[in-house]
């Protein structure tokens, strides 16, 4: 266990639909980032947030969203599905402390949250 | 912009041969570079990490040593085993510790 809690595990749902993973970050860690894995595109970055505030955005769709709220967890929300959302949505948190003298931030992973679209 | 580039795969291996990936880095100031793990079904792991320039990162009998001259990281273990089959995939955090990249990622398969 990493310490790094999503949920959903599984996720079947129909074109156009809303979903929202949820994911609960490592005890400590201030910043949660969100990436898709499709198997013809790799590990993509969608975006990240520190301590609340969103801190950069990747290849995040507009009809995808994200926030993270005080108690740090945080929730993306994927909106008017599409055959291709379909792909494993994984969760990393890292960062007790911010800055370079904290030493290497190192992500860790949740065991993601599959989305299939049919 | 910083970014990895690492080897294509898929890589086949005989079980007790030698593995090597490579993995190239471009980056300002003085990133921290790493090596994760997806076994098959699950999410990635830290399999290990070096922060300076000639640093050595090791672990389960993997090793990557952090080259500034020639900005890589190359992975390599001296006899890799079935249960290594997995794909790993190189990353650099950034110089401000904030942000994080990752390679596409090489599937390995170890057969008996």
């Amino acid at each position: 266990d990493s310490g790094v809690t999503q949920t959903p595990k599984h996720l079947i749902t129909a074109t156009g639909q809303r979903v929202t993973l949820r994911c609960s970050p490592r005890s400590g860690d201030l910043s949660v980032y969100w990436y898709q894995q499709s198997l013809d595109q790799g590990l993509q970055f969608l975006i990240q947030y520190y301590n609340g505030e969103e801190r950069a955005k990747g290849n995040i769709l507009e009809r995808f969203s994200a926030q993270q709220f005080p108690d740090l967890h945080s929730e993306l929300n994927l909106s008017s599905l599409e055959l291709g959302d379909s792909a494993l949505y994984f969760c990393a948190s890292s960062m007790k402390r911010q800055g370079r003298l904290s030493g290497a931030n190192v992500l860790t992973f949740g065991a993601g949250s599959r989305l299939t679209v049919l | 912009g910083d970014s990895v580039t690492q080897m294509e795969g898929p890589v086949t291996l005989s079980e007790e041969a030698f593995l090597t990936i490579n993995c190239t880095y471009t980056a300002t100031g003085y990133p921290s570079l790493f090596w994760y793990v997806q076994y098959p079904g699950e999410g990635l792991q830290l399999l290990l990490k070096a922060t300076k320039a000639d640093d050595k990162g090791s672990n389960k009998g993997f090793e990557a040593t952090y080259r500034k001259e020639t900005t890589s990281f190359h992975l390599e273990k001296g006899s890799v085993q079935v249960s290594d089959s997995a794909v790993y995939f190189c990353a650099l955090s950034s110089w401000t510790g904030n942000q994080f990249y990752f390679g596409t990622g090489t599937s390995l398969t170890v057969i008996p």
